[in-house]
């Protein structure tokens, strides 16, 4: 079966630009989560989507949205960009809300390297 | 809302020697608590997880304790290997309604062969 998967893998931005990140789940989960890893730390919080409607959202600027398709993949936009959005930024997909045995375990993709210039 | 401290930041073990690490957190809500291994340049990955029902699991060199009262909890590694370099990451989550998890600050694990 195949993991979660996101596009692109590494970009460059200019500050100022949009950039749009995407992220598809591994197949029959249906809630994906957001996190930004900044080098040297561990992976921060900045959303959650579950059945199309978020579900959470980490401490993070309104120029962060993200939103989840019918398919459950989903696209992180980030507007505006400034130097320190420059990161690792992790898509996760569980199968499911809560604590219900393992459902609210996450997996993570191999994640998008963000570079601003 | 949740914060997870990880301690140490970096640790050396000779091969074969046991590895320790050790993280705290402030929300008595959360119950999940996953370690994840990140080598350089790739995705972080789980190795072990605990539920706040146990209090101590083991898969192979690994294992995890947790001590919900003093709301610590730790990962042990035995026997350890050069492969098991790498950063190490603790994590807690709590709510039922929603699945934010709050990741401690790493720990660089380095086993000198």
């Amino acid at each position: 079966d195949a993991g979660v998967t996101q596009s692109p893998t590494h970009l460059i931005k200019t500050r100022g630009q949009q950039v749009t990140l995407r992220c598809s789940p591994i197949s029959g989960h249906k809630s994906v989560s957001w996190y930004q890893q900044v080098l040297g730390q561990g992976p921060q919080f900045i959303f959650q989507y579950y059945e199309k409607e978020e579900r959470g959202r980490g401490n993070f600027p309104d120029r962060f949205s993200a939103r989840q398709f019918p398919n459950y993949s989903s696209e992180l936009n980030v507007n505006a960009l400034l130097l320190g959005d420059s990161a690792l930024y992790l898509c996760a997909s569980s199968l499911f809300l809560g604590t219900m045995g393992s459902g609210n375990t996450i997996y993570f993709g191999e994640g998008s390297w963000l570079t601003v210039v | 809302g949740e914060n997870v401290e990880q301690h140490p930041s970096t640790l050396s073990v000779q091969e074969g020697d046991s590895a320790v690490i050790k993280c705290t957190y402030s929300d008595s809500a959360s119950n999940y608590f996953p370690w994840y291994k990140q080598e350089l340049g790739k995705r972080p990955q789980l190795i072990i997880d605990i539920r706040s029902n146990v209090g101590e699991k083991k898969d192979q060199r690994i294992a995890v304790t947790l001590n919900k009262t003093a709301k610590h909890f730790s990962l042990h590694i035995t026997e350890t290997q050069p492969e098991d370099s790498a950063v190490y990451f603790c994590a807690a989550s709590g709510s039922v309604l929603r699945n934010q998890f709050y990741f401690g600050t790493g720990t660089s694990l380095t086993v000198i062969p």
